[in-house]
C-alpha cells in the first residue's frame, strides 16, 4: 500500500517568514501533485512534478521532487495571509489510475 | 476556464436509502474519478472510470457503490443502501489522461449526511 506522509500537519507562522512542507513516502511515484483546498471546496491543483530532482516555481512557492521520486517539498518565501489554507500532496504510481493523498498541512499565516 | 461541476452541493438522507451523486466532468477529459473525504481525514480514492468501464477501484468501493456515465456529459455515483459511515464529502474529478500522467481537476464536492 502506498502512503504519503506530510509534515507538519499544522503550521502557524507570522507574515513574512519562510516555511517548508514535506511530503515523504517509501514508494516511488511517477508524478506528484500539490493541491490547495479551501473549506467547502475541492482541491485545486498548484503544480505537478514528474522528473526526479525537478524544481518548479510558482511566484513565492517552490516545489521540488526528490531525486528518487519518493518525496517532495513545498517552500514558501515571505508568507502572506493569503497563503493560509490546506495544502495537499498527492502521488500516482506508474500506470496507476488513482492518486494517493497525504493527510494535508493546514497552514495559517498571521498578519 | 472549464470546471467540474457537482450536484447537489449537500444531500441529507436516511440510513438505508439510495442516493445518486451527479457530476459533469470537463468536456474533453477522458478519465473520471470519485474520491471521498470524511471530516478531518485524508482524501481517499474510490474509483476511476475510462472508456465506459471501471479501470481501478479501492477496497472502499464495494457492492453498495456503482458508477455510470448515462450520457455524453454526466458521471454518477450511486450508493445503494447508505450507512452512517458513508457521511463524507464526495469529490468528482476528471483528467485528460490517467492520474499518473495528467493532473486531476476536482469539483467542489457533495456533502453527504446520512442520518
Amino acid at each position: 500500500t502506498q502512503l504519503l506522509e506530510q509534515s507538519p500537519q499544522f503550521l502557524s507562522i507570522q507574515e513574512g517568514e519562510n516555511l517548508t512542507v514535506y511530503c515523504n513516502s517509501s514508494s516511488v511515484f511517477s508524478s506528484l501533485q500539490w493541491y490547495r483546498q479551501e473549506p467547502g471546496e475541492g482541491p485545486v491543483l498548484l503544480v505537478t512534478v514528474v522528473t526526479g530532482g525537478e524544481v518548479k516555481k510558482l511566484k513565492r512557492l517552490t516545489f521540488q521532487f526528490g531525486d528518487a521520486r519518493k518525496d517532495s517539498s513545498l517552500h514558501i518565501t515571505a508568507a502572506q495571509p493569503g497563503d493560509t489554507g490546506l495544502y495537499l500532496c498527492a502521488g500516482a504510481a506508474t500506470g496507476a489510475q488513482k492518486l494517493v493523498f497525504g493527510q494535508g498541512t493546514r497552514l495559517t499565516i498571521n498578519p | 476556464e472549464p470546471e467540474v461541476t457537482q450536484t447537489p452541493s449537500h444531500q441529507v438522507t436516511q440510513m438505508g436509502q439510495e442516493v445518486i451523486l451527479r457530476c459533469v466532468p470537463i468536456s474533453n477529459h477522458l478519465y473520471f474519478y470519485w474520491y471521498r473525504q470524511i471530516l478531518g481525514q485524508k482524501v481517499e480514492f474510490l474509483v476511476s472510470f475510462y472508456n465506459n468501464e471501471i479501470s481501478e477501484k479501492s477496497e472502499i468501493f464495494d457492492d453498495q457503490f456503482s458508477v455510470e456515465r448515462p450520457d455524453g456529459s454526466n458521471f454518477t455515483l450511486k450508493i445503494r443502501s447508505t450507512k452512517l459511515e458513508d457521511s463524507a464529502m464526495y469529490f468528482c474529478a476528471s483528467s485528460v489522461q490517467g492520474a499518473y500522467n495528467s493532473p486531476l481537476h476536482f469539483g467542489n464536492g457533495t456533502r453527504l449526511t446520512v442520518t
